[in-house]
């Protein structure tokens, strides 16, 4: 069974410039979350959806992120414009409907020069 | 809100030491969910605790909740080098999970 799969990997921008990140959850798993983690830091809820519906952002600065997971399956996160503070490892993970266990991307790294 | 507080932040321990690291809420828990994250990679989910008082056993993996659940404990008997990473625990909050800030474990051969 294939995992959680995010792209890209890595994303070196320049501040001030916008970026996305692209993320398909484990087929059937029809929860979804966007987590940001800072170096040396545990992983920090940024969206979490249910199918197609965003059940908890209140973590996420609607000011400039945004995210989207329009038929309920992937999902896409985006940033603009970018900031230096925003480097970090971005991830993406999914679990089934009512079920605890979430099952974690590899991650996209954002570098913000 | 609620917080969830890891110590130690940092250990070193020679191959063949046991290892602790203990999680703390600032409030009482529902579920408690245990990860590691090795170095470069992601979280990878180890167990779950419900009941107050539980002790479950991966291995030489051994993990604890507290009575009063506010804490938990991850204990590894007999460190080895593919023991390295972070573990993290995760702490059920309203509507998800909070995770903790994570113990830095460090296996010497």
């Amino acid at each position: 069974e294939a995992g959680v799969v995010q792209s890209p990997r890595y994303k070196i921008i320049e501040k001030k410039q916008p970026v996305a990140f692209w993320c398909n959850p484990i087929s059937g798993h029809n929860t979804l979350y966007w987590y940001l983690q800072n170096l040396g830091q545990g992983p920090e809820l940024l969206i979490r959806y249910e199918n197609e519906e965003a059940v908890d952002d209140s973590q996420l600065p609607k000011d400039r992120f945004s995210a989207e997971r329009l038929k309920g399956v992937d999902s896409t996160l985006k940033i603009q414009p970018a900031e230096l503070g925003d480097s970090a490892v971005y991830l993406c993970a999914s679990s089934f409907q009512g079920e605890d266990t979430q099952y974690f991307g590899p991650g996209t790294r954002l570098t913000v020069l | 809100g609620q917080q969830v507080m890891q110590i130690p932040q940092y250990q070193h321990v020679q191959e063949g030491e046991d290892f602790t690291t203990y999680c703390n809420s600032s409030t009482t828990l529902s579920n408690i969910q245990w990860y590691k994250q090795r170095p470069g990679g992601h979280p990878v989910f180890l167990i779950q605790l419900v009941k107050s008082g539980e002790v479950k056993k991966q291995k030489r993996l051994t993990f604890q909740y507290e009575e009063k659940k506010k804490n938990s404990s991850l204990h590894i008997t007999a460190t080895q080098t593919t023991d390295v990473g972070t573990y993290f625990c995760a702490a059920a909050g309203t509507y998800k999970y909070i995770f903790g800030t994570g113990t830095r474990l460090k296996v010497l051969a």
